[in-house]
Formats: structure tokens, sequence, C-alpha cells
């Protein structure tokens, strides 16, 4: 109840593309939903997030769609750069952004020039 | 630039030695969480405090424990360290009052 399911695990794209990755949870007790950007040698970065009281959440290139009845949200990278090459983790969490984080995967996604 | 920063960046430790992982955080920063992290996998959560006292704890036995600081800094360490040890520890703080956990680049320990 606690894990939190992200697909795909890998993904390449070509530059000006459209990058999707998705998450999916259980526990509806989760009220806070980041997406974060990891470098190699890096920590995460925090992205965008988003909490259950909004269906689609916009900062720059970057868009959370979140379908409550479904469980399930999304990360969209529009015009993909080959400087979003990245490793991208979607995380769960009660308590708002403050509380214990439960991450995905993670999704290594590749921009091709 | 995050504002947390870790210590050492790097570390080798042999089976059954004890290690003090360090992190520094901005001031007023009253939340601190640590991650373990393994290679390839998303990371894990160890335990949080909050205002010198441990806030919420996950899945890992007490030879792993924690510090917080009056001075925002707050330390992670693993006693009789074992192989499957080895990984990538994140700290990551927050000034609390809704405002988002920002991750360090973490230290990361191998295990030989």
């Amino acid at each position: 109840q606690q894990q939190v399911k992200q697909s795909p695990q890998s993904l390449i794209v070509q530059k000006g593309g459209i990058s999707i990755i998705n998450c999916a949870y259980e526990n509806t007790a989760f009220d806070y939903f980041p997406w974060y950007q990891q470098f190699p040698g890096k920590g995460p970065a925090l992205l965008i997030a988003i909490r259950p009281d909004v269906s689609e959440k916009k900062e720059g290139r970057f868009t959370i769609s979140f379908n409550k009845s479904a469980k399930q949200f999304s990360l969209h990278i529009m015009d993909s750069q080959p400087g979003d090459s990245a490793t991208y983790f979607c995380a769960a969490s009660i308590g708002g952004n403050t509380g214990k984080l439960i991450f995905g995967q993670g999704t290594t996604l590749q921009v091709k020039p | 630039e995050t504002g947390v920063t870790q210590s050492p960046t790097h570390l080798i430790k042999t089976r059954g030695q004890q290690v003090t992982l360090r992190c520094s955080s901005q001031s007023g920063h009253n939340t601190v969480s640590w991650y373990q992290q393994a290679l390839g996998q998303g990371p894990q959560f160890i335990f949080q405090y909050y205002r010198e006292e441990e806030n919420g704890r996950g899945n890992f036995p007490p030879r792993f424990s924690g510090l917080q600081f009056p001075n925002y800094s707050s330390e992670l360490n693993v006693n009789a360290l074992e192989l499957d040890d080895s990984a990538l520890y994140l700290c990551a703080s927050s000034p609390g009052e809704d405002q988002p956990q920002h991750f360090g680049d973490g230290t990361r320990l191998s295990i030989l």
C-alpha cells in the first residue's frame, strides 16, 4: 500500500518531442505528489509537485496530470531537449511536502538531438 | 544551489565498521530527512528529524541512527556495516511550514 509504481523504466525521445512518465499509487492518504529530476552524481532536484485537489499543474515545459479516481499521475515534458536527459522519479507523501517521501523506481530519459 | 551540503562525497569502509555521514542545512531548516538510494533504485526513507527529535522512521534496522543539532546540521550513523549498505545516502531539509524538501548531492558509501 505504500508503493508508488513508475513506468516506463527507460524512455528515448527525439528532440522537440513529448516525454510522458506515469505513476500509480494505492494509498489514498497520500496528499502530495512531487516529481524529481536527478543527474548522475547529483541529488534529486524538485521539478514540480501537485496536491490531489488539482487535476493539472503546469510550470514551463513540465506538466503534471493527476487522476484521483484512477490513483494515477503523470509527468509530461513538452519540447524535450537533450539537456532534459536524466533520471526522473515520482514520489508521494502523507503530511504534505515535509512528509516521508515514497519514491517510484525511476525512469531514465534520453533525448536524442 | 539547494543550500544542503553533505560530507564526505565518497567513503569506502569494510564490513563490520561504523560510519558517520554529515549534512549541513540552511538556517531555519527545522526538518531534515535521510534517504538511502541503491544503484538504479529510487531513494528509500530512513528517518526524519524535526527540531532535534526523531519524527518518523522507515523500515531500517536500529543500527541506523541519527542526530540533529541546534545549528541545523545532522548526522547519520550506521553501525556494523554490511555489504548491502553500499548506496548513495541523501539528506533533504525543509524550513517546514509547508515548504518543500531540497536534497543534497549525497554521500556515496562503498562497503568492501
